[in-house]
């Protein structure tokens, strides 16, 4: 089947913009995770759901940044008022349920804040 | 503290020959899982392995292997008969249920393989 997919894959904004990402996991996966990837770094968690509840947001880097899952599938991340250390790529991945299974990744949006 | 160390920014590796990526971890969870997932320079994370902590044998698959050491907290991957296309940043990740139950992936930091023709 498909895998996880994102959009959009590219994103330049102005500083002060808020922006949208957003994430389409694979079918059947019940838990869905946000991380971020700074240049050249490891990943850093951002937040995670299991179906439309996030019971760990203590990743997200500030109250600028939230994040929302409905009908526990498609999720959206949305950064106010960006800042340039925003600046990274965004990756979903999903998987099977919380356990000690495979996350699966997206592709990432690289978001850019000029 | 970090949970996944990996020492070895940057490896290079001649066509045919094997190779070693470090991994150590910390935790105090029995129950968790090591991941390696290959990073290209296209960007998307693609699995590669994985071994449970419970597992009483190495993970393998096709040209990977894990060597597990658990005492020693060691997931260290091996890849055999190297090509051209493993150049990329390989990354290794835990899995562990975590404060919240999450089973969020904690990551090293990255070892960038570059194959030699």
């Amino acid at each position: 089947g498909a895998g996880v997919s994102q959009s959009p894959s590219n994103k330049v904004t102005e500083k002060g913009k808020d922006v949208e990402l957003r994430c389409d996991p694979i079918s059947g996966h019940t838990a869905l995770y946000w991380y971020r990837q700074s240049l050249g770094q490891g990943l850093e968690f951002l937040i995670y759901f299991q179906g439309n509840s996030a019971p760990d947001k203590s990743g997200l880097p500030s109250d600028r940044f939230s994040a929302e899952r409905t009908g526990g599938s498609v999720s959206t991340l949305t950064i106010q008022r960006t800042q340039q250390e925003d600046s990274a790529v965004y990756l979903c991945a999903s998987s099977f349920g919380t356990g000690l299974y495979e996350q699966y990744f997206g592709p990432g949006t690289r978001l850019t804040v000029t | 503290a970090q949970k996944i160390t990996q020492t070895q920014p940057g490896m290079f590796v001649q066509e045919k020959e094997a190779v070693t990526l470090d991994c150590t971890y910390d935790t105090s969870d029995p129950s968790y899982g090591l991941f390696w997932y290959k990073q290209p320079s296209s960007g998307e994370m693609i699995f590669l392995i994985y071994q449970g902590s419970y597992d009483q044998q190495n993970a393998t698959e096709g040209r990977y292997s894990l060597n597990f050491q658990k005492a020693r907290k060691s997931a260290n991957l091996v890849i055999s008969a190297s090509q051209l296309g493993d150049s990329a940043m390989y990354f290794c990740a835990m899995r562990e249920a975590g404060l919240f139950n999450d089973y969020k992936l904690s990551f090293g930091a990255g070892t960038t393989v570059t194959v030699r023709a």
